[in-house]
């Protein structure tokens, strides 16, 4: 079956660590996305990619890094320049075709802790 | 950007219809609206999504004002299976905004 996969699903590091959190996906999207989750808050974009090897900032950036070098894979790194790097991260994947809107496919997350 | 605004919770009986609003008077021309619902530790489930006119699926279906500053979900008979927190988002394939979402329990 096709979708996203998050790995690893827990993840804790230390302080002062980089740290790369891994998405796959197998359906052909042309577009990816990273979340951050915190309790009581909603979802925020940190970075997005409409297709390979372009990738554009969203809200909250600062101390996060990612890569698009293939079209099924996009990484994201938590540098130890994110002050407060604790949340659960989703990765997102859809279809782009320009004009025409689709949903987005979520990953189950990964949960990182600092310790 | 566009803000949205939902009821913290809601509750509802098994196999009765669930209306869930959503408030979005900020919301641009070009904006879809867009429902997702997700369970604890897990990533968000897509539900639905539209622009102007009412959309149904096999899921549920989605009512919008038709000044578009609000919409509502509706589930036209809940399941155990549909207690999950509700996200009404707003946005584009670039980006959305998400707000609070509301926390549905579903009564046996």
């Amino acid at each position: 079956d096709g979708g996203i996969t998050q790995s690893p699903k827990y993840l804790f590091r230390k302080e002062g660590q980089n740290v790369t959190l891994s998405c796959e996906q197998n359906l052909n999207h042309d577009a990816m996305y990273w979340y951050r989750q915190d309790p009581g808050q909603g979802l925020r974009l940190i970075y997005y990619s409409q297709i390979v090897n372009d990738f554009q900032k969203g809200d909250i950036a600062e101390g996060y890094s990612v890569s698009r070098e293939k079209k099924e894979s996009f990484p994201l790194t938590v540098t130890s320049a994110q002050k407060n790097p604790t949340a659960f991260y989703l990765c997102a994947s859809s279809p782009e075709s320009g004009k025409r809107i689709y949903g987005y496919t979520f990953g189950s997350g990964t949960r990182l802790t600092v310790v | 950007d566009a803000k949205t605004t939902q009821p913290n919770s809601m509750e509802s009986n098994e196999e009765e219809p669930v209306h869930l609003p959503c408030n979005h008077s900020t919301i641009s021309g070009t904006d879809y609206i867009h429902w997702y619902r997700q369970l604890p530790s897990q990533g968000p489930e897509y539900v639905i999504h539209g622009l102007t006119s009412n959309v149904n699926n096999r899921m549920a279906s989605l009512a919008i004002a038709e000044d578009r500053k609000s919409s509502t979900l509706i589930l036209h008979r809940a399941t155990l299976r549909d207690a999950a927190v509700y996200y009404c988002t707003t946005g584009n394939n670039r980006k959305l905004i998400w707000g609070l979402g509301t926390s549905l329990a579903v009564n046996p």
